[in-house]
């Protein structure tokens, strides 16, 4: 069964520093792997949508990494800024055609960026 | 815009309720889903349909129903069956070129 996980749950960092968060998944079988945001009581915005056979995607400040081999995926987000605040998730699309294209959620990091 | 809606915004359920939230989208997606959020346990699938009059229980299935009769549109039921409904509720479709899901903004169901 796949499970996703990221830590740390929560980050706090003071304007202007670059910083990674991370994702791992247990079962390297999966079709795609995306990064959202989410800002307190809204829905998810996608970020970055990586395919199994790509290694990295980028969008503006945004830099998501895949390696299926480890397990692992990581946001890199530069010059980070006060806008920058709001709760970060990755979530694992199954190989397995047959889960429907269900994403598996980790539990999200929690993002303060101080002015 | 293209995009998915979803209503209510806000949504106060008694005991005993049954409660519908929509969900519609105008991204001529086949695959919807819903999943639900409860805090720091992140979001769980409830039920998904890939195509019209078709849908699938997810983990969370048991005390809701769905309906998938439009491709534009799939509703969700919480029964009184369900024990604990209190939480938010996010509704998903998926493009069919990248697999990539877009959510809706959401309902918050409370329980009074």
């Amino acid at each position: 069964k796949q499970e996703v996980t990221q830590i740390p749950a929560a980050l706090s960092v003071p304007e202007g520093e670059n910083l990674v968060l991370n994702c791992s998944f247990t079962d390297s079988a999966i079709y795609n792997l995306q990064w959202f945001r989410q800002d307190p009581g809204k829905g998810l915005t996608s970020l970055l949508l990586i395919q199994s056979s790509q290694r990295e995607q980028t969008s503006g400040r945004l830099n998501a990494s895949l390696d299926k081999s480890s397990g692992r995926s990581t946001l890199y987000i530069a010059a980070s800024q006060p806008g920058d605040s709001a709760t970060y998730l990755c979530a694992a699309t199954p190989w397995d055609y047959n889960q429907g294209g269900k994403l598996i959620f980790g539990q999200g990091t929690e993002l303060s960026v101080k002015p | 815009d293209g995009g998915i809606t979803q209503s209510p915004k806000y949504l106060f359920r008694k005991e005993g309720q049954n409660v519908t939230l929509s969900c519609e989208q105008n991204l001529n997606h086949d695959a919807m889903y819903w999943y639900r959020q409860d805090p720091g346990q992140g979001l769980r699938l409830i039920y998904y349909s890939q195509i019209v009059n078709d849908f699938q229980k997810g983990d969370i299935a048991e005390g809701y129903s769905v309906s998938r009769e439009k491709k534009e549109s799939f509703p969700l039921t919480v029964t009184s069956a369900q024990k604990n409904p209190t939480a938010f509720y996010l509704c998903a479709s998926r493009g069919d070129l990248y697999n990539e899901q877009f959510f809706g903004p959401g309902t918050r169901l409370t329980v009074l």
